[in-house]
Order: structure tokens, then C-alpha cells, then sequence
């Protein structure tokens, strides 16, 4: 079963507007969370955290909102920049193992 | 510079001819893992190591070995290998707190 779930496949965002990702997860207890970026050919690299003792986290044009009760956190990029297309997964860390989402593939059109 | 360096980068085998990864990370990280990534399933844990000589299984670890006899080494085994281990693989490693650096993948595929 997955534990860490992204139900949208792929987002298509004009370039300026602002892109939504969105992870969903299954267990309480987890709660360290982290948003990686991966372009075609390389490995994934980390963008941004969040903690279970924070509900926002911002670091420039990412902001991740992190929505306990929900088991619920989400990833604005704003503004949308073309550069910013690739694959993002979500992901918790438990202290030794990892759980990482399926992906979105976020597009954004100039 | 700081990185995670994976050996080979593409790799066409087949069935049952043993193979090794290599992973080395030059950031003197005492965590290392390993992960698959197939479509529609993201990236999954095969294998993890908090230490030398310390090492855990993952959420996928079966036909898979791994060793961690230094700090900077982390090889992935494939002892008999099998066309459902056809994926793109990613070592990592991190400081404790800190999130992981990954290396660019190798992509094996086995016949």
C-alpha cells in the first residue's frame, strides 16, 4: 500500500500563474515531509521541508502548507516559471526510511 | 564538489548474470540508501544503511544485497538477476537532519 500518495499524474500551468501540487498521506505518526524535484536524467533534488510542528514553510517562490488533520500537504510555486517544469514527489522521512509519492509532472507553459 | 556517483549509468544484462552498482558519495554522510523508480510507482526504498557495517531493508528489498564496508561505499547486488528488476536506480545519502543527495541514476535493463 502506498503510504505516500500524489494523485495527479501531471499539472499544466501558464508561465506567472501559480501551481498547486498536492500529496496526501496515510500514517499519523509521520512527521517530516519533503518536496524533491527531479528533471529527465538526473536525480531527484530536495526544494523544500516541512515539520509536523509548522502548518507553512517558505523558501522564496515555494511555499509547502502542511494540513495535519487532512494528512494533507501541498506545494505553491508562485509565480510558475518555465524552468520549474519537471517531476515533483513528495516524501516522508521516518527517522531511517523514506516513503516518496508516485510524482507530478508539472508543465509550465511560457 | 559535493556528490553522489553512480556506476554505470546504463547497464543491458541478462537474466541470471550476477551485477553490481557502485554508489561513493564524497560528503562523508553516514546514511546511504537505495531506491527503484518505475512508472506509475515513484521511488521506492530497496535498501538503507545508518552506518558501516549497518544496513536495513527497504519497502522493496527482495533479489537485492548490499554492503556498506566503508563509510563512503554503498554497492547494490544483484545476484541473479531477473526482467522484473528492469528500472532506474538511485543511490543517496545524507547527514542526519538533512535531506538526501542523490546520485543521477543507472538504468539497467535485464533480457
Amino acid at each position: 500500500d502506498q503510504q505516500v500518495k500524489q494523485n495527479s499524474p501531471s499539472l499544466s500551468v501558464q508561465e506567472g500563474r501559480i501551481s498547486i501540487l498536492n500529496c496526501d498521506y496515510t500514517n499519523s505518526m509521520f512527521d517530516y515531509f519533503l518536496w524533491y524535484k527531479k528533471y529527465p536524467a538526473e536525480g531527484p533534488t530536495f526544494l523544500i521541508s516541512i515539520s509536523s510542528i509548522k502548518d507553512k514553510n517558505e523558501d522564496g517562490r515555494f511555499t509547502v502548507f502542511l494540513n495535519k488533520s487532512a494528512k494533507h500537504l501541498s506545494l505553491h510555486i508562485v509565480p510558475s516559471q518555465p524552468g520549474d517544469s519537471a517531476v515533483y514527489f513528495c516524501a516522508v522521512d521516518t527517522g531511517n526510511q523514506f516513503y516518496f509519492g508516485t510524482g507530478t509532472s508539472l508543465t509550465v507553459i511560457p | 564538489e559535493a556528490q553522489v556517483t553512480q556506476n554505470p549509468r546504463y547497464l543491458i544484462t541478462v537474466t541470471g548474470k550476477k551485477l553490481t552498482v557502485t554508489c561513493s558519495q564524497n560528503m562523508n554522510h553516514e546514511y546511504m540508501s537505495w531506491y527503484r523508480q518505475d512508472p506509475g510507482l515513484g521511488l521506492r526504498q530497496i535498501y538503507y544503511s545508518m552506518n558501516v557495517e549497518v544496513t536495513d531493508k527497504g519497502d522493496v528489498p527482495e533479489g537485492y544485497k548490499v554492503s556498506r564496508k566503508e563509510k563512503r561505499n554503498f554497492p547494490l547486488i544483484l545476484e541473479s538477476p531477473s526482467p522484473n528488476q528492469t528500472s532506474l536506480y538511485f543511490c543517496a545519502s545524507k547527514d542526519r537532519g538533512q535531506p538526501q543527495h542523490f546520485g543521477d541514476g543507472t538504468r539497467l535493463s535485464i533480457l
